[in-house]
Formats: C-alpha cells, sequence, structure tokens
C-alpha cells in the first residue's frame, strides 16, 4: 500500500490564483481530513469527508472547497490564493471518525501564496 | 476551553526522562492519543490509550491517563537524539481527532 499520498509537494501561487491539493488514499479508508499548519502551531482541520459524497467544515473552512467523488480520493482546492494561506497542507485518513486509533498522514504540501 | 493544551518547549538532557503533558476537553473521548512528527515530515501516531485504562506501556514510552482531571502525559524514558521531534497530544471528538499545538521536545548534549 502507499498510504496516503499528496501532490504537489510545493507550490508557489500569486495572490489570486487557484489551485487543487491533490489527495489519495488506497487503504479504503472511509473518513479523510485536511489541515493545514502554521509555523510553530498545531493542526487545524480545514475539512473533513465520513464517505464518498459526504463533506464537512472543519475549523477554518474559509477560502477552500472539497469534493468526494470517490472512497480513494479527495482534493482541496483554494480559489483565490491569499497570503493567509501560506501554510503545509496535511491530508489524512482513518478507518472510521469516533472510535478510530489512528490516522494516517500524507507526507504534506508546503505552500506559499505571494 | 475547547483546545486541548500542552506547553510549546521542552528541554531535556539525553539519556534523562521526558515528560510531556497535556490537558483534553471531550470527557466522553473514546481515544487519547500521542502523534510524533519529525522536521519536514507528517504525523505519525506514536502511541494511544483507551479512556478507560490509567497507564500504557510501550518499551520506553508510558502513557498515563487522568480521566478525572483531563489530563494525559506522555514519558520517554532514556532520552535518545533521535527523539527530537514535535510531540502533539490528541482527542477524538466526533467525527474529528482534534490535536494541541505540539510540544517541541529537544535534547540537551
Amino acid at each position: 500500500n502507499a498510504g496516503v499520498t499528496q501532490t504537489p509537494k510545493f507550490r508557489i501561487l500569486k495572490i489570486g490564483q487557484s489551485m487543487t491539493l491533490q489527495c489519495a488514499q488506497d487503504m479504503n479508508h472511509n473518513y479523510m481530513y485536511w489541515y493545514r499548519q502554521d509555523p510553530g502551531m498545531g493542526l487545524k482541520l480545514i475539512y473533513y469527508s465520513v464517505g464518498a459524497g459526504i463533506t464537512d467544515k472543519g475549523e477554518v473552512p474559509n477560502g477552500y472547497n472539497v469534493s468526494r467523488s470517490t472512497t480513494e480520493d479527495f482534493p482541496l482546492r483554494l480559489e483565490l490564493a491569499a497570503p493567509s494561506q501560506t501554510s503545509v497542507y496535511f491530508c489524512a485518513s482513518s478507518v472510521s471518525g469516533r472510535d478510530s486509533y489512528e490516522q494516517y498522514f500524507g507526507p504534506g504540501t508546503r505552500l506559499t501564496v505571494t | 476551553g475547547e483546545d486541548v493544551e500542552q506547553s510549546l518547549f521542552l528541554s531535556v538532557r539525553e539519556g534523562d526522562s521526558s515528560v510531556i503533558n497535556c490537558t483534553y476537553t471531550d470527557s466522553s473521548s473514546t481515544y487519547l492519543y500521542w502523534y510524533k512528527q519529525e522536521p519536514g515530515a507528517g504525523l505519525q501516531l506514536l502511541t494511544y490509550i483507551f479512556s478507560n485504562m490509567d497507564m500504557k506501556q510501550d518499551q520506553r514510552l508510558t502513557v498515563l491517563l487522568n480521566k478525572k482531571d483531563k489530563h494525559l502525559s506522555l514519558r520517554i524514558a532514556d532520552t535518545q537524539t533521535g527523539d527530537s521531534a514535535i510531540y502533539f497530544c490528541a482527542e477524538n471528538r466526533d467525527d474529528k481527532i482534534i490535536f494541541g499545538k505540539g510540544t517541541r521536545l529537544h535534547i540537551l548534549p
């Protein structure tokens, strides 16, 4: 199993540009999550999904959109990039939510908006 | 409060024990976790404890849980340079896992 994969690893965007961060998992996990990690800070949940076709907002959803058309993929879309979105983005997946004992994390995407 | 709280920094001499503390918020959390993040990498699960346990030991790691005070600690015995990382405390809440800000463990020679 490849686990959780993310692309790209690094990206620099200009203000106002848009992009999609890709996330895929091959463990047949129902739950998938997007977090952002700002320097010296913990993780903030952006969006999550409990299964294909179902998404929900986390703590910091503004400026982002997600979709979950398949179990495997959970892309994160930035429509109008802003400097405040400069961060490291982590995708994660788990078998279930409340009773899951582990989230598996991808390697992260480092995004800079200038 | 709503946050999982932990101190931001800890310095320990190589060979000593490290103790990282955390307070969580949801008394109904089923699992409490410790994740480790090495520089430039994602988070990896280090250990976890069921909420009906007081203690869990796994080689050099000891997790203590005080449900009354909602206090969780991670003890690393014989701390090594490879233990230098950020350690995140987390609790499961509804369908989500809520993370603390992380404690950066610095190893002194």
